[in-house]
């Protein structure tokens, strides 16, 4: 079974400050996929950076990175120069083979950035 | 493209009460799930599909049952609804195959069960 899970309910970061959301995952597949969502306010879910299992490089998305370290089984997301715009909630989130590729997901992270 | 729809964006049941939440896609996608996001918690994975006619349970799917006769559209079924079941529902999509394929949501529906 897979599972993620998020160990900051809650961070704070000053505006344009770097920030990194944790994000450690367990499973015995092979090949998965890392997610990142944010969901703001309005309750969407917005998809922000994706890395797979057998990508030797971290990916990257604009202002967002994921900093993949396999071994320790971590999917950290660093935002770099936040913007007040980043306050909402993150979800790093796991996808494999089973369940029709359905995401698991962690519970969280709500992060709020400050002037 | 309108992506991902959901119908009703809000919804008030009374205990006991049935309803169907409509899910809705234009993108061809074979894959399509149900979640449901409780405060703390998530979200977690109530039912899929991986094509029409084929539909299997995910982590929490007591009290909701789904079908898929077409690619499109995957209703989700609360046949007795209890308190336990408010909650905000989000439908998903995405095209079969790697794990690379990004999920896209649809807005989502509050249930609120009284």
């Amino acid at each position: 079974a897979q599972k993620i899970t998020q160990t900051q309910p809650g961070m704070f970061v000053q505006e344009k400050e770097a920030v990194t959301l944790d994000c450690t995952y367990d499973t015995s597949d092979q090949s998965y996929g890392l997610f990142w969502y944010k969901q703001p306010s309005s309750g969407e879910m917005i998809f922000l950076i994706y890395q797979g299992s057998y990508d030797e490089q971290n990916a990257t998305e604009g202002r967002y990175s994921l900093n993949f370290q396999k071994a320790r089984k971590s999917a950290n997301l660093v935002i770099s120069a936040s913007q007040l715009g980043d306050s909402a909630m993150y979800f790093c989130a796991m996808r494999g083979p089973n369940s029709g590729y359905a995401l698991n997901f962690g519970k969280g992270t709500s992060l709020l950035v400050t002037p | 493209n309108a992506g991902v729809t959901q119908t009703p964006k809000f919804q008030v049941l009374k205990t006991g009460q049935s309803m169907t939440l409509q899910c809705a896609q234009d993108m061809n996608h074979e894959y399509m799930s149900w979640y449901r996001q409780d405060p703390g918690m998530g979200l977690r994975l109530i039912h899929y599909s991986v094509g029409a006619g084929i539909t299997d349970q995910g982590e929490v799917p007591n009290g909701y049952n789904v079908s898929r006769s077409t690619t499109e559209d995957f209703p989700l079924r609360l046949l007795s609804a209890a308190p336990s079941q408010t909650s905000v529902y989000f439908c998903a999509s995405s095209r079969a195959g790697a794990p690379q394929e990004t999920q896209y949501f649809g807005p989502g529906t509050r249930l609120l069960v009284l």
